[in-house]
């Protein structure tokens, strides 16, 4: 079954620490996205990529890096810099339909939920 | 600038019931997508129904049913018959095509469906 695949599920980190999270999809979308969710809340966007090797800021990309080296992959590592790093990740694709931005559904993984200790 | 405002933080309904959750949006593009996912417990996202900005019926699929006003800006959800399955958190989202392809959400609405 076509999906996309994140790991770890959970992850506990130290403070200093970088951690990497994974993102698989074999659903051959050209798009990828991570979000960050907080408890009571919506889902922020990071990071974005809309084909391989690009990717552009979301709207809260500090302490955040992301490569995308394949179209199946999407991996994001959270680093030392970000502040406030325990939360919920989700990560996201589509396919783009030229023309119809607006259509394109987004499918996501079931999500890692990152704490800090 | 893109916004979303879901204003009920939490709603209860009764098993077999219809409810309607409330979702208004900002944008000045003219072109844009109207979404709503439902996250269980477990956190993944599922999508339930999109809106075009241009359709000009409202969206429906299965029990969900999209109430698209877009004089008022409002993108409410509408779910028949609720089963206690239905119990989850609802986003709704929106994409413009002006907006960088990001696809913005609500803060959201806890659903309770109750026997």
């Amino acid at each position: 079954d076509g999906g996309i695949t994140q790991s770890p599920k959970y992850l506990f980190r130290k403070e200093g620490q970088n951690v990497t999270l994974s993102c698989e999809q074999n659903l051959n979308h050209d798009a990828m996205y991570w979000y960050r969710q907080d408890p009571g809340q919506g889902l922020r966007l990071i990071y974005y990529s809309q084909i391989v090797n690009d990717f552009q800021k979301g709207d809260i990309a500090e302490g955040y890096s992301v490569s995308r080296e394949k179209k199946e992959s999407f991996p994001l590592t959270v680093t030392s810099a970000q502040k406030n790093p325990t939360a919920f990740y989700l990560c996201a694709s589509s396919q783009e339909r030229q023309g119809m931005a607006g259509a394109n559904v987004l499918t996501f993984g079931a999500g890692s939920r990152l704490t800090v200790l | 600038a893109q916004k979303i405002t879901q204003t009920q933080p939490g709603m209860f309904v009764q098993e077999k019931e219809a409810v309607t959750l409330d979702c208004t949006y900002d944008t000045s593009d003219p072109s844009y997508g109207l979404f709503w996912y439902k996250q269980p417990s477990s956190g993944e996202m599922i999508f339930l129904i999109y809106q075009g900005s241009y359709d000009q019926q409202n969206a429906t699929e299965g029990r969900y049913s999209l109430n698209f006003q877009k004089a008022r800006k409002s993108a409410n959800l509408v779910i028949s018959a609720s089963q206690l399955g239905d119990s989850a958190m609802y986003f709704c989202a929106m994409r413009a095509t002006g907006g960088g392809n990001k696809l913005t959400f609500g803060t959201g609405t806890q659903l309770k469906v109750e026997l």
